[in-house]
């Protein structure tokens, strides 16, 4: 059964203080990765795609990697505006199917 | 571009009543999807379209209708709601190429319903 779990639920951090959050999945035909951040009350937003073990890419304080098995999103030297939802998500054919996500807090 | 716009952004409906929830892309894209997010359980897809006139069943469709008679509309008809539908609902569109979907969606900003 396809599946993407998401590691922790919740995470706090004090501004500057870097960590990764983990997306471990299991799914049959992957045909890509995706990270996105939620603010409240809003639509999730995309940050970044991964196709393939091995890839990684950057924006700004958030860097993704991908294995054949789960995915990071590192965030280096946070910033209290980095505080949101990461959501995680695995494409299959037509679908996506998303993780629970791990809710960000940086304090100042 | 607006990208995609749901409307409306809030609804409480009384049980049993039927509604429709609206949603429309401006970006051409071929494939719009239907989710809607409870706390703990992420997002959960109930139908989707890979195409004007084409639609299919996702996750969670009991209670819900969708059509596609153009490429930029996808509205979702909840049929007779029920205080299990209360959820907060996202729209979303990719594009496809050569009937393969391997890019990123693009959400709407939600619409927060409550049946009571």
């Amino acid at each position: 059964e396809d599946q993407v779990t998401q590691s922790p639920e919740a995470l706090r951090l004090q501004e500057g203080e870097s960590s990764s959050l983990n997306c471990s999945y299991t799914v049959s035909g992957l045909r890509g990765l995706f990270w996105y951040r939620q603010d409240p009350g809003k639509g999730p937003e995309f940050l970044f795609t991964l196709y393939s073990a091995g890839e990684e890419k950057e924006k700004e304080r958030l860097k993704a990697t991908l294995t054949k098995k789960e995915s990071f999103l590192h965030i280096t030297a946070p910033k209290p505006e980095d505080s949101a939802t990461y959501l995680c998500a695995v494409q299959r054919t037509y679908k996506y199917i998303f993780g629970t996500g791990t809710r960000l807090k940086v304090l100042a | 571009n607006a990208g995609v716009t749901q409307t409306p952004k809030f609804q409480v409906l009384k049980t049993g009543q039927s509604m429709t929830l609206q949603c429309a892309q401006d970006m051409n894209h071929e494939y719009m999807s239907w989710y809607r997010q409870d706390p703990g359980m992420g997002l959960r897809l109930i139908h989707y379209s890979v195409g004007a006139g084409i639609t299919d069943q996702g996750e969670v469709p009991n209670g819900y209708n969708v059509s596609r008679s153009t490429t930029e509309d996808f509205p979702l008809r909840l049929l007779s709601a029920a205080p299990s539908q209360t959820s907060v609902y996202f729209c979303a569109s990719s594009y496809s190429g050569q009937g393969v979907v391997n890019t990123e969606a693009f959400f709407g900003q939600g619409t927060r319903l409550t049946v009571v």
